[in-house]
């Protein structure tokens, strides 16, 4: 079983749609949690840490749920530029190891 | 601030060749990363530093992958001999120390095609 699990799509929408995006991890000694985002042939970049409270930054909503080990991102009002690979990643033990999922291609059509 | 900078972007071998990528990471961030992105899959560590020592390696084939940051600084990355499943992108990253609470930033990678 892999360690990070989300399903690698596509999601095709259309602009101003609402989308969900679903992950869970394996290690219940998971400390850290986060979304990624990589544009076509770039490099990873932070998109927003993921907390038990939940936390929303703009039109992004990100939640965690310890108990099920399962992550979720929301993205309202889809933009163009939207359209990434959605990257869950998660940190466990005393390093700065990145365990990364396989991400989420999202296509935003106009 | 200048970003994590890596090279070269792009290489082409034959396979049993060997190739060596070279990273600089972002000044006075201690801990340097290398990741291997296979197309369609996340990154996946191969090696940790943490100044000049190594922190973790559980990931890399040592019979073929080796690396190096004898300064504490810039880093490079060996392949020797190369196999057609390591074509991949190489990506390095650096955060300010180890800490989970540091965020690790990402070079723009280097895309190695085996043939």
């Amino acid at each position: 079983r892999k360690e990070v699990e989300q399903d690698p799509g596509p999601f095709n929408v259309p602009e101003g749609a609402t989308v969900a995006f679903n992950c869970t991890y394996s290690n219940s000694a998971s400390q850290s949690f986060f979304w990624y985002r990589q544009d076509c042939r770039k490099e990873p970049k932070l998109l927003m840490s993921v907390y038990s409270s939940g936390n929303e930054d703009g039109r992004f909503t990100a939640q965690l749920n310890r108990a099920s080990q399962y992550i979720s991102l929301l993205i309202r009002d889809s933009k163009l530029s939207d359209s990434a690979t959605y990257l869950c990643v998660v940190k466990y033990g005393a390093t700065n190891k990145l365990i990364f999922g396989t991400g989420t291609l999202l296509a935003v059509q106009p | 601030e200048a970003g994590v900078a890596q090279s070269p972007r792009y290489k082409i071998i034959e396979k049993r060749q060997s190739v060596a990528f070279w990273c600089n990471p972002i000044s006075g961030h201690a801990t340097l990363y290398w990741y291997q992105q296979i197309l369609g899959q996340g990154p996946k560590l191969l090696i940790q530093f943490q100044n000049n020592g190594v922190v973790d390696d559980s990931q890399l084939p040592k019979d073929r992958f080796s690396a190096e940051r004898l300064k504490g600084v810039d880093s490079t990355l060996k392949i020797q001999p190369a196999k057609l499943e390591d074509s991949a992108v190489y990506l390095c990253a650096s955060s300010f120390n180890r800490a989970p609470s540091n965020e690790q930033f990402f070079g723009p990678g280097t895309r190695l095609t085996v043939l």
